[in-house]
């Protein structure tokens, strides 16, 4: 059963517009939310995170918005560069106990920025 | 400059054979974890450890094996059970006082033959 489901496997959008990924979990524990990013034959780099007591995060191009109610959560790329082409991952993390930390991750959104 | 070493990063191997990857952390971090991708699949956690001598499965366990014998090294191995090893192997760490960003190595390419 996936926890962390991200539907769209890929995503394209022009540059300079607005890119929106989108993030879906079923686990009311998660707590913690983050998004990373991904280049071919590369490590996933940590992008912008979240806690569940906001709703909104922002870093630069890059802003992550929270509904706990709808347990979704979307990444807003403004304004999209062709070095933002990558997968995107979702993970979330459930606060399991002292010492305890997993994430639990996304498949992935491909996103490509044309030029 | 700390971080994740992980070796090697492209690895071919015949069928049956046991194989051992490497992950080296200088980050002084705590928990060491190893993950699989596969395409379309995402990242799936194989192993985790939060202490020296200490290491809990994660979702896809069966078919590897892992040690931590040092703060700094967590190697992983797939042995010839691991019934469909060719994959991309990426392992991380992090501190464990509270939510915190797992710091990813580059990963190995596992090919088998």
């Amino acid at each position: 059963d996936q926890q962390v489901k991200q539907n769209s496997p890929s995503l394209s959008v022009q540059e300079g517009r607005i890119s929106i990924l989108n993030c879906d979990y079923t686990n009311s524990m998660f707590d913690y939310f983050l998004w990373y990013k991904k280049y071919p034959a590369e490590g996933p780099t940590f992008l912008i995170s979240i806690s569940s007591i906001k709703d909104k995060n922002e870093d630069g191009r890059f802003t992550v918005f929270l509904n706990k109610s709808a347990k979704h959560l979307s990444l807003h790329i403004v304004p999209s560069q062709p070095g933002d082409s990558a997968v995107y991952f979702c993970a979330a993390s459930a606060n399991s106990g002292a010492g305890s930390y997993q994430l639990t991750f996304g498949k992935g959104t491909k996103l490509s920025v044309i030029p | 400059d700390g971080g994740i070493t992980q070796s090697p990063k492209y690895l071919f191997r015949k069928e049956g054979q046991n194989v051992t990857l490497s992950c080296e952390q200088n980050l002084n971090h705590d928990a060491m974890y190893w993950y699989r991708q596969d395409p379309g699949q995402g990242l799936r956690l194989i192993y985790y450890s939060q202490i020296v001598n200490d290491f809990q499965k994660g979702d896809i366990a069966e078919g590897y094996s892992v040690s931590r014998e040092k703060k700094e090294s967590f190697p992983l191995t797939v042995t010839s059970a691991q019934k469909n090893p060719t994959a991309f192997y990426l392992c991380a760490s992090t501190f464990l006082n509270g939510a915190n960003v797992l710091t990813f190595g580059a990963g190995s390419r596992l090919t088998v033959l």
